[in-house]
């Protein structure tokens, strides 16, 4: 089956910083995407993105299929920010969707 | 609704008990997906609905879960019998269709002493 693995698994930055989280998967997709669990446990959607690059806000997600992998930017980070991150590939479906073990995420003020 | 809403938001139940999670999904969102997530780790695919049809059931963990959604909205997941294994967050999800964006409810943290 597809692997999927997230780096780094855990990063600490001041608030004001920006991040890079990368998403890498071993074989093609088609359905992509990246998911913020804030620390109450809420997972929201933040990017459908099996290819091509996204902007919501200070976050943006670039998808390179061909290469197997997606990046995840969080610029100005907010303590908000904080929680951790999940990319979920798949072939054509929700169905069955594989998850990475995610990035934890700490803003500090 | 507004978004994917799941009750009860805690259960605290003895082992041995009968215990059903709802959830109600995004109004007109054909497909419906169960998971499970332990302390620290991703979900977990439990079971798959488009509509009322159950087409996937096979990260059930056992016979003691059931999964239903006889109208083709809201959903219950059962679990007979609880065992302190059970202890998990479950998330019910919904999306419009089986592959486009998911939309996920707060979860049922489901405790089991």
């Amino acid at each position: 089956g597809i692997q999927v693995e997230q780096s780094p698994p855990d990063l600490i930055l001041q608030e004001g910083a920006n991040s890079t989280l990368r998403c890498n998967f071993s074989d093609s997709v088609n359905n992509l995407q990246w998911f913020h669990q804030n620390p109450w446990g809420q997972l929201i959607n933040l990017f459908y993105i099996p290819s091509g690059t996204k902007q919501n806000g200070r976050l943006s997600a670039t998808t390179v299929a061909t290469e197997r992998y997606s990046l995840l930017y969080i610029s100005s980070s907010q303590t908000t920010d904080s929680g951790v991150y999940f990319c979920a590939v798949g072939r054509d479906s929700n169905y069955q969707l594989i998850w990475g073990a995610g990035t934890k995420l700490i803003i500090k003020p | 609704g507004a978004g994917v809403s799941q009750s009860p938001r805690y259960k605290v139940a003895k082992r041995g008990q009968d215990v059903a999670l709802r959830c109600d999904p995004i109004s007109g969102h054909v497909s419906l997906f169960w998971y499970q997530q332990a302390l620290g780790q991703g979900p977990e695919f439990l079971t798959y609905f488009q509509n009322e049809a159950q087409l996937d059931k096979s990260g059930l963990p056992s016979d003691r879960f059931f999964a239903e959604r006889p109208e083709g909205s809201v959903s219950t997941l059962k679990i007979q019998r609880t065992q302190q294994e059970d202890s998990a967050v479950y998330l019910c999800a919904s999306s419009p269709l089986t592959n486009e964006k998911l939309f996920f409810g707060s979860g049922t943290q489901l405790s089991v002493l």
